[in-house]
């Protein structure tokens, strides 16, 4: 069946750095979404992708649906530690369908 | 706040016994979906509904079966809850076609 590979699992970072992480598989895409779940808590939707090529921000996240439409990118500047939480990517196969395919999340731990 | 209340929130419970878990939504959102969460894998479809009386199977829907008789309510059942359906459920929903999953706060659930 069909895969999203997420990378990297789990990250520790320094508060201030950067933060990168992708999805990737062999399927195309209609739409990419990204997650951030706390614990106890349902997954919160931060950025929605449409569009090939596609480049959307949210406040210090930035996210890229790839040309290719078989990967998304979601970069974090200047992490504080209320980034720290699970970031899941999701993609759409085919517009109107109901099916996700997730990732399986990467952990970010961000240190003080 | 994408107005879903799932409950109950935790529950505990003997293997073999029936469990129903329920999702209500305040908008009257078309779409409601149960997916789980275990570790190692993305969230998983189980069932989904796309209108009153309107249910159909996800990727993993053996051992559960689903009832939406009013629009904001969409319920889960595990007919004789096993071992391997412990669990993170979470219930989702979306406004249109196109449009991105919306999660609540989900439902652990663990069969002893």
């Amino acid at each position: 069946g069909q895969q999203l590979n997420q990378s990297p699992q789990s990250m520790f970072i320094q508060e201030g750095e950067d933060v990168s992480m992708n999805c990737t598989s062999s399927s195309i895409f209609n739409t990419w979404l990204w997650y951030k779940q706390d614990p106890g808590e349902g997954p919160v939707l931060l950025i929605a992708l449409y569009k090939a090529g596609e480049l959307t921000s949210n406040g210090r996240l930035t996210a890229q649906f790839g040309i290719t439409r078989k990967d998304s990118f979601l970069n974090i500047s200047a992490s504080i530690p209320s980034d720290v939480g699970i970031y899941f990517c999701a993609g759409q196969l085919g517009a109107g369908t109901y099916k996700y395919i997730f990732g399986t999340g990467t952990r970010l731990k961000v240190l003080a | 706040d994408a107005g879903i209340t799932q409950s109950p929130r935790h529950k505990v419970t003997e293997t073999g016994t029936p469990v129903t878990l329920r999702c209500h939504q305040t908008e009257n959102h078309r779409y409601m979906y149960w997916y789980r969460q275990d570790p190692g894998h993305g969230l998983r479809l189980i069932h989904y509904s796309y209108g009153v009386k309107d249910t159909d199977k996800g990727e993993v829907s053996d051992g559960y079966s689903v009832s939406r008789s009013k629009t904001e309510d969409f319920l889960l059942t595990l007919e004789s809850a096993t071992s391997s359906q412990t669990s993170v459920y979470f219930c989702a929903i979306r406004t249109g076609t196109n449009s991105p999953l919306h999660f609540g706060n989900g439902t652990r659930l663990t069969v002893t």
